[in-house]
């Protein structure tokens, strides 16, 4: 089974700090995303990576980075979190123009 | 950009009763995902379609490219299938990765 692990399920920060959101997955897989999913408002893309150290800008990239040193592991930053960015954060992977497979999720609230 | 409707928002049915989610689209695509996410936030992929019909188990995915519309169907619905249903279409050329998502659909199945 394919896996995408992200490295925490919940996670409180306070505002301004610097956070980091770490997620694995374990096929091999080009493409991995960042997305975030807030109530009324569906799933919206962060970044996109498609290969190591390659990255695209998503809808709403504002606030964040991404770091993908290896093709396994991609990692989204908060430089310095505010409280709207208080959401749910789901990473995926895929292979080109296939499904894609989804971390649990992280929970993030920024106090 | 690509609009993605889905509907109904909320959906509540009687165990064993037909279901129908339907996901309408803007732009022509190269595919369109079909996603459920139970309470707790992973979310798993059901279908991926770019024509035709797809069938796993009681769920049936249609899609109508020229009408750029598609349903997702549960027969004999259990209490289980309670989740929200998520449709994402990915553009329509090679190479673009990127998906748009609809809202969901919220679908409670009551025993």
């Amino acid at each position: 089974d394919v896996k995408v692990t992200q490295s925490s399920r919940y996670l409180v920060k306070r505002t301004g700090e610097k956070v980091f959101l770490e997620c694995v997955q374990d096929m091999d897989h080009e493409n991995m995303f960042w997305y975030r999913q807030d109530p009324g408002l569906g799933l919206r893309l962060i970044y996109f990576s498609y290969d190591v150290k390659m990255k695209e800008k998503g809808d709403i990239p504002e606030g964040y980075s991404v770091s993908r040193e290896k093709k396994e592991r991609f990692s989204l930053i908060l430089e310095s979190a505010s409280t709207n960015q208080t959401s749910m954060y789901l990473c995926a992977s895929s292979r080109v123009n296939t499904e894609a497979f989804f971390g649990q999720g992280t929970r993030l609230t920024v106090v | 950009k690509n609009e993605v409707e889905q509907s109904p928002q909320n959906l509540t049915a009687q165990e064993g009763e037909f279901i129908t989610i339907n996901c309408s689209y803007s732009v022509g695509i190269s595919a369109l995902h079909w996603l459920q996410q139970h309470p707790g936030g992973g979310i798993v992929s059901l279908f991926m379609l770019s024509s035709g019909k797809k069938k796993h188990g009681r769920l049936i995915a249609t899609i109508n490219i020229q009408e750029k519309h598609s349903s997702l169907h549960i027969t004999a619905s259990h209490p289980r299938d309670s989740a929200v249903y998520i449709c994402a279409v990915r553009g329509p050329n090679f190479g673009n990765e990127k998906l748009t998502f609809g809202t969901g659909t919220r679908l409670t199945i009551i025993p």
